[in-house]
């Protein structure tokens, strides 16, 4: 497969604390995307890069930022984590010869 | 902007035939893609449509009509592992936006 993993897989924090999350690939994509997942509202675009150092915004990016210093690592950090940021997280590839996303496995994300 | 819209349920028995619509409302549209996802799973990749027409691949065929913006997933003998939700989304480039999901349940 794509050869993309996320971490971690679980993680319970308190509201106001730092929280990274990180997705990490092995084929060179030059995309990649973080989405999170509320029941709801499916998938919703927060952040996303195409390419070291290049990122931009998506849907709902506030209270959330985003570092790429290698290709094969997109960091995903809620500088204050909110219980309203409780949530799945998925980090996404860009699969150019079938013009689709593979996904990683998700971050379960608490915020108590 | 962007918006996507498919019901939030069907159910169907295994063996039968179903199809899930989904109708955007998109800039830039590239073509629009299907997702499968099972409980505390990834979403997966099913099936693009970047022309008109029908795609089948294998049970599954992915359907688009631009003119009406509009599009289906269409699953034939269905078995019990298809249970799952199913998102549809539009592609603008290399960035794609999802539908709020349709939760198919197959009943024996």
């Amino acid at each position: 497969d794509a050869g993309i993993t996320q971490s971690p897989r679980h993680k319970v924090t308190e509201t106001g604390t730092p929280v990274t999350l990180r997705c990490h690939q092995t084929e060179n994509h030059r995309y990649m995307y973080w989405y999170r997942q509320d029941p709801g509202h499916g998938l919703r675009l927060i952040h996303y890069s195409y390419g070291v150092k290049d990122t931009d915004k998506g849907e709902v990016s506030d209270g959330y930022s985003v570092s790429r210093s290698k290709t094969e690592d997109f960091l995903l950090t809620l500088e204050s984590a909110t219980s309203s940021q409780t949530s799945v997280y998925f980090c996404a590839i860009f699969s150019r010869d079938r013009d689709g996303y593979t996904f990683g496995s998700g971050t379960r994300l608490t915020v108590v | 902007g962007q918006s996507l819209e498919q019901p939030s349920e069907v159910t169907a028995v295994e063996g039968a035939i179903v199809q899930i619509n989904c109708t955007y409302q998109t800039s830039g549209f590239y073509g629009l893609s299907w997702y499968q996802q099972h409980d505390g799973g990834a979403p997966t990749f099913l099936s693009y449509n970047a022309l008109d027409g029908l795609e089948e691949t294998g049970r599954f065929s992915s359907f688009l009509s631009r003119s009406d913006s509009y599009g289906y997933l269409l699953l034939q003998e269905l078995q019990m592992k298809d249970s799952a939700s199913y998102f549809c989304a539009s592609n603008a480039g290399n960035m794609l936006t999802f539908g709020g999901g349709t939760r198919l349940m197959v009943k024996p």
